[in-house]
């Protein structure tokens, strides 16, 4: 039974630049939310996504948008790139409230 | 909104000794989880050990047990008999239950302890 599988692993941009980071969560699961964790620091909620509709949002700016598709994997889009936004990115899937973590996408923003 | 704390940045413990890592939280609300998650340098965020609020005695799992305080919004991790794989930053995070037993998937970490097992 696979887990939670996030892509790219590793990835860097220029400052204003766009990114995507793709989720597909664990078998059977059909909720996704997406963290921010800043180096040192604990992750950060951003917003969740159920039946392909943003449920809830943390304190984010817009420029982090996402999307969730029928087989209920997921897609965290980050604009308009700052040096700050670099990070491990977090996917976590659940079904009726254990959260299961994938290993992260870690970008660097140059 | 809520917070959580966690005090100790760093901890070191021999092998096969047992250490306790301190989490305080501030809420106002009633219904909620805490967990305790490791984090070792493979980055995956790992479930240690889960705790109700409604829950009067203190979850255990295996070498890994909590001393939940909910009136004193305390809730420490007890590892016993440490292992060199139990090296990892360990977050302390609060997830609160909205009606029906939503959470949105939304957890509030603390800053993270880092510890080390010493052979």
């Amino acid at each position: 039974d696979a887990g939670v599988t996030q892509s790219p692993t590793h990835l860097i941009k220029t400052r204003g630049q766009q990114v995507t980071l793709r989720c597909s969560p664990k078998s059977g699961h059909d909720t996704v939310s997406w963290y921010q964790q800043a180096l040192g620091q604990g992750p950060q909620f951003i917003f969740q996504y159920y039946e392909e509709e943003e449920r809830q949002r943390g304190n984010f700016p817009d420029r982090f948008s996402g999307h969730q598709f029928p087989n209920y994997s997921s897609e965290l889009n980050v604009n308009a790139l700052l040096l700050g936004d670099s990070a491990l990115y977090l996917c976590a899937s659940s079904f009726y409230g254990e959260l299961f973590f994938g290993e992260g996408s870690r970008l660097t923003v140059l | 909104a809520q917070t959580v704390t966690q005090s100790q940045p760093e901890m070191s413990v021999q092998e096969a000794e047992t250490v306790t890592l301190s989490c305080t939280y501030d809420t106002s609300e009633n219904n909620y989880y805490l967990f305790w998650y490791k984090q070792p340098p493979s980055r995956q965020m790992i479930l240690v050990i889960r705790q109700e609020a409604y829950k009067q005695q203190n979850a255990t799992e295996n070498r890994f047990s909590v001393n939940f305080q909910k009136a004193a919004k305390s809730f420490s991790l007890k590892i016993s008999d440490s292992q060199l794989g139990d090296t990892a930053m360990y977050f302390c995070a609060f997830m609160k239950l909205h009606a029906g037993g939503t959470s949105y998937g939304k957890l509030t970490f603390g800053q993270g302890t880092i510890l080390t097992v010493h052979p």
